[in-house]
């Protein structure tokens, strides 16, 4: 959706590096979360946020961090701790808090490994 | 936690023909079931949802039915398009989560002219 921005489009990370990728959303959206998505696979929970400044664990958070100081950004570092950190990285929003909206997502995050 | 399962992994059909995907979730109080199609090197766009209180959803060529008591949800294309061709994937909100989605593994769809 034009009101998620992922950035970069294509990151390559050499070992031992931290690499962070950018979301920002201008939806007015309490809730974002990030996903990994391998080749021809489904898409795997990282990270999640609700409010400003709380996170919680999604099901794949080894060798992952996030922070929320800003409800429009959500930023995903991908830490050196992550060994096979290729792979296709989504961000999403929905608002409202406990309500069943749908999540929209960004354009998504290649990232590679140099 | 939620389990959603999806079938079929692949599906081919005829140009014009209807496609059917079925996805299967363990909580009996999800209350709340996106479908979203993802083109390849895209990302997943929503296609339509539907919520517990209701059966059956349709919008054009798309519809979505809903079965409460055997906790199963389907996905009906009519009159396929190649336009149609793309990973399909299913998702059922997981309760008490603040809206987190738990999703399908996906079906890939290819319409063969």
């Amino acid at each position: 959706d034009g009101g998620i921005t992922q950035s970069p489009k294509y990151l390559f990370r050499k070992e031992g590096q931290n690499v962070t990728l950018s979301c920002e959303q201008n939806l007015n959206h309490d809730a974002m979360y990030w996903y990994r998505q391998d080749p021809g696979q489904g898409l795997r929970l990282i990270y999640y946020s609700q409010i400003v400044n709380d996170f919680q664990k999604g099901d794949i958070a080894e060798g992952y961090s996030v922070s929320r100081e800003k409800k429009e950004s959500f930023p995903l570092t991908v830490t050196s701790a992550q060994k096979n950190p290729t792979a296709f990285y989504l961000c999403a929003s929905s608002g409202g808090l406990r309500s069943n909206q749908p999540q929209h997502f960004g354009d998504g995050t290649r990232l590679s490994i140099l | 936690g939620e389990n959603v399962e999806q079938h079929p992994s692949t599906l081919s059909v005829q140009e014009g023909d209807s496609a059917v995907i079925k996805c299967t979730y363990s909580d009996s109080a999800s209350n709340y079931f996106p479908w979203y199609k993802q083109e390849l090197g895209k990302r997943p766009q929503l296609i339509i949802d539907i919520r517990s209180n209701v059966g059956e959803k349709k919008d054009q060529r798309i519809a979505v039915t809903l079965n409460k008591t055997a906790k199963h949800f389907s996905l009906h294309i009519t009159e396929t398009q190649p336009e149609d061709s793309a990973v399909y994937f299913c998702a059922a909100i997981v309760t008490d989560s603040w809206g987190k989605l738990q999703f399908g593994a996906g079906t890939q769809v290819v319409v063969t002219p």
